[in-house]
């Protein structure tokens, strides 16, 4: 069983279209992560979210606590947005989700 | 500032050998924490440690322990290793409180032959 269920699991684009991964946890957390992760290239941190939303750029995090649910969306896809996304949930540890590989074709 | 530093980047051993891995955080930043990326089981979380004491745990064997250092340095270490240890190794350091955003190494990549 997974704590954290992220869909989809693959996601292809074309460039400029609306994105939105979504991420599902079953255990009571204290935040939800998400992370960024470029072929052969190390994580970097997008968000970290305890309620609400949070913009950066581009990008926009929601999270619905009552629900258990979680959305990270990109506007204005790029190529260069092409990277594999995982949802991260915490509570005293980190349960992951499986990750969502996107590629956006120019 | 420089970024969160791993070493070695690389790494192949035996099964049944140990191995020690080091995890150099930002300046400043107190929390360390371990984690496991395979293909198949992909991110797993090991323990992190805070002011030297190991805070949280995840659901590894006794056979992956830690420690970390006064300077916040943190070592992880796999004692009599399997085939099935072989993986990316993330380490990833963050100011100190519970809920804060995360900055990782690069990792380094363990071979068990």
């Amino acid at each position: 069983k997974n704590e954290v269920e992220q869909s989809p699991q693959n996601l292809t684009a074309q460039e400029g279209e609306f994105i939105t991964i979504n991420c599902s946890y079953s255990v009571g957390i204290s935040a939800l992560h998400w992370l960024q992760q470029h072929p052969g290239g190390g994580i970097v941190s997008l968000f970290m979210l305890s309620s609400g939303k949070k913009k950066h750029g581009r990008l926009i995090a929601t999270i619905n606590i009552q629900e258990k649910h979680s959305s990270l969306h990109i506007t204005a896809s790029h190529p260069r947005d092409s990277a594999v996304y995982i949802c991260a949930a915490t509570l005293n540890q980190f349960y992951f989700g499986t990750g969502t590989s996107l590629t956006v074709i120019p | 500032k420089a970024g969160v530093t791993q070493t070695p980047r690389y790494l192949i051993k035996t099964r049944g050998q140990q191995v020690t891995l080091s995890c150099s955080p930002i300046s400043g930043h107190r929390s360390v924490s371990w984690y496991q990326q395979t293909p198949g089981q992909g991110l797993q979380f090991l323990f992190e440690y805070f002011s030297e004491t190991q805070r949280n745990k995840g659901n590894f064997p006794g056979r992956f322990s830690g420690r970390q250092f006064s300077n916040s340095r943190s070592e992880m270490n796999v004692s009599t290793l399997e085939l099935g240890d072989s993986a990316l190794y993330l380490c990833a350091s963050s100011p100190g409180d519970a809920n804060e955003k995360l900055f990782f190494g690069s990792g380094t990549q363990l071979s068990v032959l």
